[in-house]
This record gives structure tokens, C-alpha cells and sequence, in this order.
């Protein structure tokens, strides 16, 4: 099966500019995820979709970074206006959940540079 | 806050040795999972290990689980250049988004 696919894969701003990423998640899965991996950590998640609503937005920026979900498939991510400390790699995930267990596939990412 | 915390942060070894990484975490979990990252690229899912389990294997790895010490390893057997790459542990509580730990950085010399 196809896997997550992600774009751009690179990106330059300036800061204060908007930007905005996509994501096409394996096909028939409900579960999406964006995370933000900062150079030298591990991935923090941003926002979680189940079909076309969240489920998690704790952890998202809201002042600054928005997204959605139509029709429970394809996401955008969007950031506006962008800060220096955006500058990061922003990975979608989509998982299915089967037998109890539910197993993420990550896209290659996008990787941010605000400048 | 990231609950899983891996060391060591980075580790070098030659080709051939094993390499172990530790990952320890704060809350109760439904499972851990680790997952690999080449430079530059994706996350890719290595195994997953519930809470009922204490070891688990899948060709070149082993993995435990110990609950009580909220503490789980990855080894890696007769390493390879190829498995040069970032390690992360990541926990399942429930919410069913994980929560990743900071990584360990594997060289594999060749």
C-alpha cells in the first residue's frame, strides 16, 4: 500500500510569513496525526484527527497554527504568521486501529526554516 | 512534556556488537513502541510491546518491558552499518497519540 505522503519536503520563510504543509494519509485510515520534531528531540504532537474531527488540539499553537481535515482524508497544517523557533521538521501520521493496538505510519516530512 | 526519556543520548559501536538503548517513562501505558529515523527521513515503526508483555522479539531486536520500573530496552544484535540511525520509545497511554521520548543516536562504524 501507498504510504503517508507529505509536501513541500523543504521550506524557507521569513518570519511573519504564512506557510502551509500537506498531508495524504494510507487510504482507510481515520486516525490522523501532525507532529513538530525540533532539531534533536523527539516528535511533539500537534493536533490528532479522527475522520474529520479532533480529537486533540491541546498541544497546537491556536493563536498562530490552524488545521483541518475535510472530508476525513486529506490535512493541511497552516501557520501564520511564523515565528524563528517554528523551524522544525512537521511530520504527519495516519493509523488505523485494529486489534487493540494502533500502529503509526509516518510521511517523510516537511522541514521548516524560518529565517 | 515528553514522558519517554532514552539513553544514552548518542552511541557509537562497531559492526557486529550489539547496541542497547534504555527508555524510561513517567505515566501508565497500553503499550511502547520504538520507532527508527534515518537522518532527514520518516519515522519507521520497529515493534510494540504491550503491558502485559515483558520481552519481545523481532529478527535483530529484542525488547523489554518493565512496568514496575516504567523502564523498557531496545538491543540490537550484530549490528550493521545500515542500522546507523536515530532510536526513539514511544508510549501509548491511552489517548492513542504517543508521546515520544528524546531519542538515542546510534553510529554504526563500519
Amino acid at each position: 500500500e501507498a504510504g503517508v505522503a507529505q509536501s513541500p519536503r523543504y521550506k524557507i520563510i521569513e518570519k511573519r510569513q504564512s506557510v502551509a504543509f500537506w498531508c495524504n494519509p494510507i487510504s482507510g485510515h481515520a486516525t490522523l496525526y501532525w507532529y513538530q520534531q525540533i532539531l534533536g528531540q523527539g516528535p511533539k504532537l500537534l493536533i490528532q484527527f479522527q475522520n474529520n474531527g479532533v480529537v486533540d488540539d491541546s498541544q497546537l499553537p491556536k493563536d498562530r497554527f490552524s488545521a483541518e481535515r475535510l472530508k476525513g482524508v486529506d490535512s493541511t497544517l497552516k501557520i501564520q504568521p511564523a515565528k524563528l523557533e517554528d523551524s522544525a521538521v512537521y511530520l504527519c501520521a495516519s493509523s488505523s486501529f485494529r486489534g487493540g493496538t494502533d500502529t503509526q505510519y509516518f510521511g517523510p516530512g516537511t522541514r521548516l526554516t524560518v529565517l | 512534556s515528553q514522558q519517554g526519556e532514552e539513553d544514552p543520548q548518542a552511541l557509537s559501536i562497531q559492526e557486529g556488537e550489539n547496541a542497547t538503548m534504555n527508555c524510561s517513562y513517567k505515566t501508565s501505558i497500553n503499550n511502547l513502541q520504538w520507532y527508527r529515523q534515518n537522518s532527514g527521513r520518516g519515522l519507521v515503526h520497529l515493534i510494540l510491546i504491550r503491558s502485559n508483555e515483558r520481552e519481545k522479539h523481532s529478527g535483530r531486536l529484542r525488547v523489554t518491558l518493565d512496568t514496575s520500573k516504567k523502564s523498557s530496552s531496545l538491543l540490537i544484535t550484530a549490528s550493521r552499518a545500515a542500522d546507523t540511525a536515530s532510536y526513539f520509545c514511544a508510549t501509548d497511554t491511552g489517548r492513542r497519540a504517543l508521546t515520544f521520548g528524546s531519542g538515542t543516536r546510534l553510529q554504526v562504524q563500519p
